[in-house]
Parts: C-alpha cells; structure tokens; sequence
C-alpha cells in the first residue's frame, strides 16, 4: 500500500541546494506529508511535515504543489553531513488509528 | 532534550531462542510505535499503542507479541527466533497522535542477530 515514489538515488555538491522530490499521487485531503532521514542504521530523524501549505523551518523547507499530489524537500545549503536515505512518508488514517507509510527513500550524497 | 531510549542495543540470539526489546518513549508521550528495519529495506510498521491498548497492528508474526505498560514503556516479545528475524528493530513516540504535533520520534534501535 505504498503512497510515495522516490528517486532512488540522488547526488549534489557541497554548498548546493539539494531538491528531493516526492510523488504521492494518491493522497487523500486530510493526510499530512512527512520528510524523515536516516543516517547509516540510526533511528529516522524528523525533518519537516505539512499539509497543503508550504513549510520550513531550521533544517529545510517543503514545497508541495496545490493539487498535493507532489512535494520536494528543499535542503538549502547541503553538507558532506546530509548525506544520508530520506524518506517522504504519508501518514494515513486507517483502523481508527494514524500511521506512517514509508516509501523506498532517495539515498542522497553529498559531494566535497 | 529527552529521547526515545532503546534497549538492549544490540542483541545475539540463536535460532527458536527468545528475545525481548524494550521501549522507553519520551516523558508525556502516550502513543508508542514499533517497526521493523531488515537489511537493506525500509522500516515496516509492526504494532502500535496508546493510552496501553494497542491501537494497529501491521506485518506483525504471530510469534511477536507487544504490551504497553502502567508507565508507557512498550516491550516487544518475540518467541521461535527465525533467521529472518535478524533486523534493527525500532521504536517511536509521539506525543500529539493525530494532532498538528504529530510527529514520531524514533529511537536509535535495537540491532537484533539471529543466529
């Protein structure tokens, strides 16, 4: 029941702005977009989540287009640091509970 | 800040051994999530809690089971270890379930070996 496609790879250069876009076509109108990281084999960090509006805050910004059934992640300034799988995730509501969908991560690399 | 602690943090078990992972989540969080991360895979949502009832189960082997607890610690038990049982197993919190600050904290996991 996956609700997200991702590029499963991307590359960008230190300093650079790195765009990870995310297709989530089928999203319904109440379900939220959320952007985790995960660095090696640590537990998935928090980046960013929204709705229809766009976001940012200190580590980046989310971009989702007005039908919703597109976003990107918009890390401004990467570093070697940023390297890392980023998963744009869906959460659903089902079973009278909320839950991430996970989709299959971009593995973005950040070059010196 | 407070995190979402895990233990043990890694974990050796031999075939149709038993195992039991341990979940503190952040002080005030009532909503407690399991998943399952196989080698080279995405994470897979197992079970989740709040307020101690279990609230969804996903891809969860009847072998597993999960409770919460009293004082919102979650164990997650799992009995007949398969080899394919070997994985990082983590935990998340959330302390707004459904709300504008729903968002899970992730713990760094527990990295179970079957052997």
């Amino acid at each position: 029941d996956a609700k997200t496609t991702q590029p499963p790879s991307m590359d960008c250069a230190e300093g650079r702005a790195a765009n990870l876009p995310c297709n989530h076509s089928t999203i319904s109108g109440n379900e939220y977009v959320y952007w985790y990281r995960q660095i090696h084999s640590q537990g998935p960090q928090y980046i960013i989540h929204g709705l229809k509006n766009n976001e940012t805050n200190e580590m980046a910004s989310l971009i989702i287009t007005e039908d919703r059934k597109s976003s990107t992640l918009i890390l401004p300034h990467a570093t070697l640091r940023d390297t890392a799988v980023y998963y744009c995730i869906v959460r659903v509501f089902t079973s009278g509970t909320y839950k991430y969908i996970f989709g299959t991560g971009t593995r973005l690399k950040v070059l010196a | 800040a407070a995190g979402v602690i895990q233990s043990p943090r890694h974990l050796i078990k031999e075939k149709r051994e038993t195992a039991t992972l341990k979940c503190y989540p952040i002080p005030r969080h009532d909503t407690v999530y399991w998943y399952q991360q196989g080698p080279g895979q995405d994470p897979q949502f197992l079970i989740s809690f709040y307020e101690k009832m279990q609230s969804d189960k996903g891809s969860i082997p009847d072998r597993f089971s999960a409770q919460q607890f009293s004082d919102y610690h979650s164990e997650l038990n799992m009995s007949s270890l398969e080899l394919g049982d070997s994985a990082l197993y983590f935990c998340a919190s959330t302390p707004d379930r459904g709300g504008l600050l729903d968002i899970q904290y992730f713990g760094a996991g527990t990295r179970l070996s079957v052997l």
